[in-house]
């Protein structure tokens, strides 16, 4: 069983569509993350979910909007794409952010690859 | 504000050698450190967590140390393979933050 699913993996659209990629996690973790890796392969948080709490925004456009309707899954709305949205974007699950330890470890899906044209 | 760097941005080295990728960070206020692997087309595999309070971990051929005060990690690779080629990744849990800061990988090219 996939620890983290996300769908769609290829995703190719038309500059002001709406899009949403969906994203579940089946390990029990309380928290989960979009991150974007942008063309030079360089990683960076979006949002950062606990107990479907949003924790983290990192300046990411208001046309990003993420939604957490369980622990278990957190999507992605992307409004009014842009050409600028082009990248793989990756949901990631770890068992809390509160505590240290080898339960941080972070686990990541297999990426879904956006492009904008 | 956390900064992660990793050198070399890039490597090609004979198969059979051992070699030594690097991870510097910022702020040494950290729960944890991450090496990951990314091979092309796919997601992130995670191959070693070290906690703040560890110096290093093992897994196999691989080795990561932690020096949280002077900022720095690496990821010794042993006996490298072919099948070892991809993009490594550090990723750094900076105290207080529910985030993983990424560094900007290195890609590991091992010729048969």
């Amino acid at each position: 069983d996939t620890a983290v699913s996300q769908t769609p993996k290829y995703l190719v659209t038309q500059m002001g569509n709406d899009k949403s990629i969906k994203c579940e996690q089946n390990l029990g973790h309380d928290t989960m993350y979009w991150y974007k890796q942008d063309s030079k392969k360089f990683l960076k948080i979006m949002f950062s979910y606990n107990n479907k709490e949003l924790i983290i925004n990192e300046t990411v456009p208001n046309r990003f909007s993420p939604k957490s309707p369980d622990k278990a899954h957190l999507n992605l709305h992307i409004n009014s794409l842009e050409l600028g949205d082009s990248a793989v974007y990756f949901c990631a699950s770890s068992h809390t952010l509160s505590q240290t330890g080898l339960r941080n470890t972070i686990y990541f899906g297999e990426g879904s690859w956006l492009t904008v044209v | 504000k956390q900064e992660v760097t990793q050198i070399p941005a890039a490597l090609s080295v004979p198969e059979g050698e051992n070699l030594v990728l690097n991870c510097s960070f910022t702020d040494s206020a950290i729960y944890n450190l991450q090496w990951f692997r990314q091979d092309p087309g796919k997601g992130l595999t995670s191959l070693l967590l070290i906690q703040s309070s560890q110096r290093e971990q093992t897994s196999g051929r691989l080795n990561a140390s932690l020096d949280k005060s002077s900022g720095r990690s690496t990821l010794y690779i042993a006996a490298s393979q072919p099948g070892d080629s991809a993009t490594y990744l550090c990723a750094v849990h900076t105290s207080g933050t529910y985030k993983y800061i990424f560094g900007t990988g290195t890609r590991l090219k091992v010729l048969a």
